[in-house]
């Protein structure tokens, strides 16, 4: 399985919702990464995992949450957002478990989110 | 820090044409180098690399891209267009820690019948 997947791929919210994203990969690797993509943009990095544990947060507001239950699972936690968050964010995930960015990425589909 | 431009936000090419997206970088110390496309809707997927060694590097669908230190450059070619290459390309950079990475802010792609 080389696959990165992502769920939902569409989700529309209100600034009062809570809601999640999940990013899933069953290749054995040990780094995961959460990344938003404003439309004609390129992707920006907002958390690295390594080893289940958060190794780099990009100044990321509060109102985003991470969580990496096991090595195979990364979850992003969505509450009191803006309409400036809306965008695509994407997941994907690496071999190593040190953080090393130097290291291809394997990529999610992504999921499209409006907040109204 | 690394930093990466890519000299066209929008380039098209006849079908059969040679393709060539423009990459240079900015790193103070010796750089990785990827080209990852990301068709419509989808997620990115990596074309290819440059880690060290060989500065000619071959990658999938017919890619290739020189890295050429002089001129700080990572031009990504293809000898023919084919009409599905048409997607967003994205050049990055990532110093040899592996502790930054940054991607350049993508090149569209289109392809003339």
């Amino acid at each position: 399985d080389t696959e990165v997947t992502q769920t939902p791929k569409h989700l529309v919210m209100g600034m009062t919702n809570k809601k999640s994203l999940k990013c899933e990969q069953h290749m054995g690797h040990r780094a995961m990464y959460w990344y938003k993509q404003k439309a004609k943009k390129p992707p920006e990095l907002m958390f690295v995992y390594s080893y289940e544990k958060l190794s780099i947060n990009e100044s990321v507001p509060s109102r985003f949450s991470p969580e990496c239950p096991n090595s195979s699972l990364l979850n992003l936690h969505l509450h009191a957002l803006q309409p400036e968050d809306s965008a695509l964010y994407l997941c994907a995930s690496s071999q190593s478990g040190g953080v090393d960015l130097t290291e291809t990425q394997y990529f999610g589909p992504g999921t499209r989110l409006l907040v109204l | 820090a690394q930093s990466v431009t890519q000299l066209g936000s929008h380039v098209s090419v006849s079908e059969g044409a040679l393709v060539l997206l423009r990459c240079n970088y900015s790193s103070s110390v010796p750089p990785y180098l990827f080209w990852y496309v990301q068709y419509p809707n989808q997620g990115l997927q990596l074309l290819l690399k440059y880690t060290t060694g060989a500065t000619l590097v071959k990658g999938i669908n017919g890619f290739e891209a020189e890295f050429k230190k002089s001129e700080t450059s990572f031009h990504l070619t293809k000898p023919s267009a084919h009409m599905s290459d048409a997607a967003e390309y994205f050049c990055a950079v990532s110093d040899n820690y592996g502790q930054n990475f940054v991607f350049g802010p993508g090149t569209r792609l289109s392809v003339l019948p």
